[in-house]
């Protein structure tokens, strides 16, 4: 069974400093790795996704990820954040690339960016 | 065009009362997913669905939650019995299955905030 987990439940970080969301996972297949954000009241909004390829992805918004298989982690980075940022990030895996391919999250990081 | 759409965004019932939550997922969708979030965590899988066929429902928590989509585009999760521990955001989500190779990108809808008192 896939499982993921995210390091940090909470990373304070301020204005226009660089940030790292940590991810790791597990599984006994191949995988497909997902981050979305989670803005307050709202619905998940994909940022990024690995399929293959290239191991270093670019999402929206300045966010890119690089999936390191060796150590089973997909860690979301950022070099300059904005007071914007500040939201609830999940890492995701899903094992399928069928139909029904289900995601797995892990628990959350809440960035928050003080001024 | 629109996106994922769902009904009511909140709902406090009493417990013991039976609820039903609505998702209208984007038009030509074929796949809809339910998640359910409790407070604090990360989505969990509840069900799975391709156009009207109920292809996963290994998630789905008691015998007192029950999802259908007779038409394959809207979809409602109906939870009977409401218990406390049922309170969390109902999530939908629905992809565009081309059918080859990739995997789909699923699209989340707003959410439904149950709380049960």
């Amino acid at each position: 069974a896939q499982s993921v987990t995210q390091l940090d439940s909470q990373v304070p970080v301020f204005e226009e400093a660089p940030v790292e969301l940590r991810c790791n996972y597990s599984s006994s297949v191949s995988v497909y790795l997902f981050w979305y954000v989670q803005y307050p009241n709202q619905g998940l909004q994909l940022l990024l996704k690995y399929l293959s390829g290239s191991t270093l992805v670019k999402g929206i918004n300045g966010f890119e990820a690089e999936f390191n298989k060796s150590q089973t982690s997909f860690h979301l980075r950022k070099p300059s954040v904005h007071i914007s940022d500040t939201a609830e990030y999940f890492c995701a895996v899903s094992e399928s690339e069928t139909s029904g391919s289900r995601l797995t999250f892990g628990e959350g990081t809440q960035l928050t960016v003080n001024p | 065009g629109a996106g994922v759409s769902q009904s009511p965004r909140y709902k406090v019932a009493k417990r013991g009362q039976d609820v039903a939550l609505r998702c209208d997922p984007i038009s030509g969708h074929v796949s809809l997913f339910w998640y359910q979030q409790a407070l604090g965590q990360g989505p969990e899988f509840l069900t799975y669905f391709q156009n009207e066929a109920q292809l996963d429902k290994s998630g789905l928590p008691s015998d007192r939650f029950f999802a259908e989509r007779p038409e394959g585009s809207v979809s409602t999760l109906k939870i009977q019995r409401t218990q406390q521990e049922d309170s969390a955001v109902y999530l939908c989500a629905s992809s565009f299955w081309t059918g080859g190779s990739g995997v789909e990108t699923q699209y989340f809808g707003p959410g439904t905030r149950l709380l049960v008192l």
